[in-house]
């Protein structure tokens, strides 16, 4: 009974580097999200997809990409890292919309 | 746009007082309405939602919360409080109806942080 699956659970990167954050569901869900947490700041919206081959931006898209190539992963793609990406990423996903299931994090840093 | 305000960053309260943590939104459809609660080093785990119908919902752990239109409120109680309540709760809305354009998509409040004292 996985749910949703995120790797890393923590990563450094220096400037520049590039990195992708991975997340995958088990529940079959079309609905996944990336958000991301940041103290004090709560959760925002980067990238979200409605279903396989369909992605778009959220509240906080810049420096991210992302890509939907099958219903139960949904890759976030860091270019070019910059200390601004320092942050809790964290995956969800949902079939309904009336409840999010969330994966268990990765926390950046960039140094 | 819809917007989440948690009035209160911190609360501290005693064991076995009462926990009442606050929760204002704004929405120009009807919402649906969430708390999550977050565990050092952990994911959100849902609390409890409001979506149609009762307007007092209860969760997991002894919490509920009452929605209030009329006040555009939502905020979450426990009539006592436990140790183990000690996390970070997010109060969350997203547009009614996943298959219209909300599609979701959850907007948080800033989180409230609660401690509980023996």
């Amino acid at each position: 009974n996985a749910g949703v699956t995120q790797t890393p659970k923590f990563r450094i990167l220096k400037i520049g580097q590039s990195m992708t954050l991975q997340c995958a569901q088990d529940m079959n869900h079309n609905y996944m999200y990336w958000y991301r947490q940041d103290p004090g700041m709560g959760l925002k919206l980067i990238y979200y997809s409605v279903g396989a081959g369909i992605t778009d931006k959220g509240e906080v898209p810049n420096g991210y990409n992302v890509s939907r190539s099958t219903t139960e992963d949904f890759p976030l793609r860091l270019e070019l890292a910059a200390p601004s990406q320092t942050s809790v990423y964290f995956c969800a996903s949902t079939s309904t919309g009336t409840e999010a299931f969330f994966g268990q994090g990765t926390r950046l840093t960039v140094v | 746009a819809q917007s989440v305000t948690q009035l209160g960053s911190h609360v501290s309260v005693s064991e076995g007082a009462l926990v009442l943590l606050r929760c204002n939104y704004s929405s120009s459809v009807p919402p649906y309405l969430f708390w999550y609660v977050q565990y050092p080093n952990q994911g959100l785990q849902l609390l409890l939602k409001y979506t149609t119908g009762a307007t007092l919902v209860k969760g997991i752990n002894g919490f509920e919360a009452e929605f209030k239109k009329s006040e555009t409120s939502f905020h979450l109680t426990k009539p006592s409080a436990h140790m183990s309540d000690a996390a970070e709760y997010f109060c969350a809305v997203s547009e009614s109806g996943a298959g219209g354009t909300s599609y979701g998509k959850l907007t948080f409040g800033q989180g409230t942080i609660l401690t509980v004292h023996p």
